[in-house]
């Protein structure tokens, strides 16, 4: 068990900008999801995979946001069009199909998005 | 819409005292968890609380789930500064199999 891998851990970019996020999950976990936090407060849900599929997106998740699971492994986060609003920590976790007491959301340390 | 309110957002405690957390939701779940999380990090889980009445304890933290008042605790006995970080409850989604999180409580333990 490596854990959930995040890349990269910091991201600045200006405001306009594109940016996209890898996240690779425990290898053994078919769940994929995407929160976002922001300072003093709790990770917001984003979106979830099961293997490739996508199955919910929040209404967070404006048109600027995609998310892809390509082949059910890794899962990329692009946000186009970058707005200042968008600064947070972009959070990455998996888990066994389904959320159960033996597998709770495993968590990467996520990537810290700034945009100037 | 599923909320997760906990209380209080930030508390200062001396050590050696007990203190509770509280996390209350909005809506019928029955599978509740609590993460930890220290400064730059990542999330870390403690409990995971499946039914209610369960009740969960792991050195100084003891966790606890009355699901017929919507209601979590999280008691913190005899607490020292490693406790210092903040805590999340999260309430899973039933049939959604997704998490929402309260806004945690930073908790700060003084010597």
């Amino acid at each position: 068990d490596t854990g959930v891998s995040q890349d990269p851990r910091h991201k600045i970019t200006k405001r306009g900008q594109n940016v996209t996020f890898r996240c690779d999950p425990i290898s053994e976990h078919n769940r994929l999801y995407w929160y976002r936090q922001t300072l003093g407060q709790g990770p917001e849900f984003l979106t979830y995979f099961q293997n490739e599929a996508q199955l919910e997106k929040s209404r967070l998740l404006s048109d600027r946001f995609s998310a892809e699971r390509p082949k059910g492994s890794f899962s990329t986060l692009e946000i186009q069009r970058t707005e200042q609003g968008d600064s947070a920590m972009y959070l990455c976790a998996s888990s066994r199909s389904p959320i159960s007491y033996n597998s709770p959301l495993h968590f990467g340390n996520g990537t810290r998005l700034t945009v100037t | 819409e599923l909320k997760v309110e906990q209380n209080p957002l930030f508390l200062s405690m001396q050590e050696g005292k007990n203190y509770t957390i509280y996390c209350n939701y909005s809506t019928t779940s029955d599978r509740l968890y609590w993460y930890r999380q220290d400064p730059g990090k990542s999330l870390e889980s403690l409990f995971v609380l499946l039914s209610n009445g369960a009740v969960k304890q792991e050195g100084r933290l003891m966790a606890s789930l009355d699901t017929k008042a919507r209601l979590s605790t999280l008691h913190i006995t005899a607490a020292v500064h490693d406790l210092s970080a903040t805590y999340f409850c999260a309430v899973e989604r039933y049939n959604n199999n997704d998490m929402r999180f309260g806004a945690g409580t930073r908790l700060t333990v003084k010597p």
